[in-house]
């Protein structure tokens, strides 16, 4: 069945360390691929998106993702996390040729930030 | 005020009650949606308007009415819920929907937290 996956359903990192959350998609063709943030009390936030081209993609924040066809994945990466990054982070994708308007989200990532 | 706007930001009702939550984006967008956000759960679409039109109902049951009187405005019209419909309702709004336009990002609001006693 066609699905988005984030293994991790909470993560914990000390401030300053690197950080990595994974996605996983299970299409027949690659789909557009995207990260969201959800801060306490917020909306979401679109931090980057992948269509086709470059597979690493730069986001807002300092955060970027590495598009990796023969698993399937696009993680998230930041080199260096500060102590506002806690949130919840979002995979979604739309699968190939659909309209924008069919997001399809995993169910999340909750990140803490330790001093 | 900027972006998208949600009201009321909590929600309790009874399950005989009827209550409207209230969308209201600024931002000159034509295509406005609702999402349910349920704990241990992906967020899940219910609706999606175009230039005021629906053009995607994702099986939502009738308890839940949507209403777009304009490109800027968006409601949900609950009544008779269930508690089991206890959610973050989101509302999302973005230029248009338009099939292959990759350029289309899809700006939230902060959500309606609902509880259904």
């Amino acid at each position: 069945a066609q699905s988005v996956t984030q293994p991790d359903i909470h993560i914990t990192v000390s401030e300053g360390a690197s950080l990595e959350l994974r996605c996983n998609y299970s299409y027949g063709a690659t789909p557009y691929l995207f990260w969201y943030v959800q801060s306490p009390g917020q909306g979401l936030q679109l931090l980057l998106k992948y269509f086709s081209g470059d597979t690493l993609v730069q986001g807002i924040k300092g955060f970027e993702a590495e598009f990796k066809r023969s698993q399937s994945s696009f993680n998230l990466r930041k080199p260096s996390v500060h102590w506002s990054d806690a949130a919840e982070y979002f995979c979604a994708v739309v699968p190939y040729g659909g309209a924008t308007n069919k997001l399809i989200f995993g169910t999340g990532t909750l990140l803490a930030v330790q001093p | 005020e900027t972006g998208v706007t949600q009201t009321p930001r909590h929600l309790v009702m009874g399950m005989t009650n009827k209550k409207s939550l209230k969308c209201e984006q600024h931002l000159g967008h034509n295509a406005m949606y609702w999402y349910k956000q349920s704990a241990k759960k992906p967020l899940e679409l219910m609706f999606v308007y175009n230039f005021k039109e629906q053009t995607e109902n994702n099986s939502v049951p009738s308890r839940f009415s949507p209403e777009c009187p304009n490109s800027s405005h968006l409601f949900l019209h609950l009544h008779t819920l269930q508690p089991e419909d206890s959610a973050l309702y989101l509302c999302a709004s973005s230029q248009e929907v338009k099939r292959g336009d990759l350029t289309d990002t899809q700006y939230f609001g902060p959500g309606t937290r609902l509880t259904v006693l």
